[in-house]
């Protein structure tokens, strides 16, 4: 059973720019979650999509979206990047019972 | 948010126990979950508690109060490759969401 998949793993971009990530969840698995991880900061939650609806959002403004689509693969996309959006951007998709298998992450690099 | 907290770093040595402490607010409070961390790489589940109690899974084990909004996550036997992040996650009984603490770095020595 092939795992979380998202891409690209890594992209450097310039700040002003914007980025879209991929992910594709585990076959059968209807949630997506993404999270932004930085050093000292931990796993910050973004957003949770489940059936194409946005079911949880996290504290994030409003250049941060994302959206799911009907096979359940979801993007998430960053706009007007800011140096502090550099970091480890994981997608997990869920079972039933909460558990989140992720991704191995796109490492955003803005400069 | 539950507000996990847990310690930065911890260090032991080869064959040794280590145990990691994970605090959260006790309101809204549905499970908690545990997590392994190796450098650039995904994190992977390690347990799961919602019942008060210790539950034991080879060399890992967890325990949880749900009154004292207290869990551990226990490594026995302690290998090289258990050198990593472990991270504690709440979650709500409100949204369900997963609310994670920073993770706790335990390097382990020869």
């Amino acid at each position: 059973k092939a795992g979380v998949t998202q891409t690209p793993r890594y992209l450097i971009k310039t700040r002003g720019q914007q980025v879209t990530l991929s992910c594709s969840p585990i076959s059968g698995h209807r949630s997506v979650s993404w999270y932004q991880q930085t050093p000292g900061q931990g796993l910050q939650f973004l957003f949770e999509y489940f059936s194409e609806t946005q079911r949880n959002k996290g504290n994030f403004p409003g250049r941060f979206s994302g959206r799911q689509f009907s096979n359940s693969r979801s993007e998430m996309n960053v706009s007007t990047l800011e140096l502090g959006d550099s970091a480890l951007y994981l997608c997990a998709s869920s079972t039933n019972t909460g558990e989140l298998f992720f991704g191995e992450g796109s490492r955003l690099t803005v400069l | 948010g539950q507000n996990i907290d847990q310690p930065t770093e911890m260090t032991a040595t080869e064959g040794a126990i280590v145990q990691i402490n994970c605090t959260y607010q006790t309101s809204g409070f549905n499970g908690l979950f545990w997590y392994q961390q190796h450098a650039g790489e995904a994190p992977t589940f390690l347990s799961y508690n919602v019942l008060d109690g210790l539950e034991e899974k080879g060399r890992f084990s967890s325990f949880l109060s749900r009154s004292k909004g207290y869990s551990y996550l226990l490594l026995k036997e302690l290998q090289m490759k258990d050198s990593a992040s472990y991270l504690c996650a709440g979650r709500s009984s409100n949204d369900y969401k997963l609310s994670f603490g920073a993770g706790t770095t335990v390097t382990v020595r020869a």
